[in-house]
């Protein structure tokens, strides 16, 4: 296991439900990632955020909302998700040192919208 | 549009042997570049970082990168059993210090 947790591991869903995913690091890195992960799909970066402020949002659905109280806690928060959106969601976190950004995942959570 | 492309395998090597894995990006700026290994149903697992052309070694693995070519590899001596996973390829665009562009990632089957 790494320092990046996540819970929970497993949901299931209905479209209308409302439901948050969380994150935690304890790696003390001041970056935090949101990943959705689709079969036969590359790693989709969600959001990132960097000191708590929001740094990317790559064009995400508002339907997926995050949130980053402080630098070692991470939520997506979910509403009126569709079939589509099923979907390993991963948290990472990375440090910035320089020119590297070395990210570490946490074991995510696999999302089933039905 | 910036791409990472890997050969998606299956690709099979005795144990024992070499296995070789192959990765080429398009944005020549890059500087960062990482392979992770996924184990299936697991998440990705960061093996190697490597930042400057040549090699770069640690234990049974070997990165490479060629940044004139735009490749970089990963090299397992000695496969394992448990060596066989998915390998994604990962690189830093210049354009974002928060960027990773994945490729979709090569599977990799050590038959024993």
């Amino acid at each position: 296991e790494t320092g990046v947790t996540q819970t929970p591991r497993h949901l299931v869903m209905g479209m209308t439900n409302k439901k948050s995913l969380k994150c935690e690091q304890h790696l003390g890195h001041n970056a935090m990632y949101w990943y959705k992960q689709s079969a036969k799909k590359p790693l989709e970066l969600m959001f990132v955020y960097s000191l708590e402020e929001r740094v990317e949002n790559n064009s995400v659905p508002s339907r997926f909302s995050p949130e980053c109280p402080n630098s070692s806690h991470l939520f997506l928060h979910l509403h009126t998700l569709q079939p589509e959106d099923s979907a390993l969601y991963l948290c990472a976190s990375s440090q910035e040192t320089g020119y590297s950004y070395e990210q570490y995942f946490g074991p995510g959570t696999r999302l089933t919208v039905t | 549009q910036k791409e990472v492309e890997q050969n998606s395998g299956p690709l099979s090597v005795p144990e024992g042997a070499i296995a070789s894995l192959n990765c080429t990006y398009s944005d020549r700026g890059s500087q960062s570049f990482f392979w992770y290994r996924q184990y299936s149903g697991k998440s990705p697992e960061l093996i190697m970082s490597i930042y400057s052309n040549g090699d770069k070694e640690d234990g049974r693995f070997t990165a490479q990168l060629n940044k004139a070519s735009q490749y970089v590899s990963l090299l397992i001596r000695d496969s394992q059993p448990s060596d066989s996973a998915t390998y994604l390829c990962a690189v830093n665009p210049d354009y974002s210090n928060y960027q990773l562009i994945w490729g979709a990632g090569t599977k990799l089957i050590i038959k024993p």
